[in-house]
């Protein structure tokens, strides 16, 4: 048990519409990133909030967007969905900044399909 | 940026062997480098971390060793179980403002009984 819970586990989507992932860390986890694995591969950075700001995005086009709430929930949304979004995507913590070093946990993940 | 190369991709061991999973990154700044296991269908699952500061690490069958110099680190398990079969990710945290973990392509461990 990570502390790490998201939401939906499994949703399916009609390519052009939007999707909203959601993710609830443990009290006092100020980072949280955000992962897309696709099948047979490693998880790939999307982007990182800390204490309710972006700080660090990967290889992501705009229409991947996020929030993070300061009650530790955080959202990831995307826009204009396309078939190569279809991916596992995975939401992770920590308590402390992401380059402290600090254990990183990660969600149960959710798996989006889109058609 | 960061990049972290891992070998071999697939790894096929017989029960009781030992099973060995090298990792190489590209930034000599980066300080923590996380393994993770992951099972088919399944979140990955921390199963042995080290930091910068530390040369081996430990934890039963399960250990990891960094060579900073050489920039790379190496997940050992001992005496392999069925139950090791999984797909193992290494991954390096790059000593930046704003960014998390960089994960290697991983490999598919299988032990056979």
């Amino acid at each position: 048990e990570t502390g790490v819970t998201q939401s939906p586990t499994h949703l399916i989507k009609t390519r052009g519409q939007q999707v909203t992932l959601r993710c609830s860390s443990q009290s006092g986890h100020n980072t949280v990133s955000w992962y897309q694995q696709a099948l047979g591969q490693g998880p790939q950075f999307i982007f990182q909030y800390y204490r309710e700001e972006e700080n660090g995005r990967g290889n992501f086009p705009p229409r991947f967007s996020g929030l993070q709430f300061p009650n530790y929930s955080s959202e990831l949304n995307v826009n204009a969905l396309e078939l190569d979004d279809s991916a596992l995507y995975l939401c992770a913590s920590s308590p402390g900044g992401f380059n402290s070093g600090n254990t990183i946990y990660f969600g149960e993940g959710s798996w989006l399909t889109v058609v | 940026g960061e990049n972290v190369e891992q070998h071999p991709s697939t790894l096929s061991v017989q029960e009781g062997d030992s099973a060995v999973i090298k990792c190489t990154y590209s930034d000599s700044a980066s300080n923590y480098f996380p393994w993770y296991k992951q099972e088919l269908g399944k979140r990955p699952q921390l199963i042995i971390d080290i930091r910068s500061n530390v040369g081996e690490k430990k934890d039963q069958r399960i250990a990891v060793t960094l060579n900073k110099t050489a920039k790379h680190f190496s997940l050992h398990i001992t005496e392999t179980q069925p139950e090791d079969s999984a797909v193992y990710f290494c991954a390096a945290t790059p000593n930046q403002a704003g960014t998390a973990l960089i994960f290697g392509k991983g490999t598919t461990l299988s032990v056979s009984s």
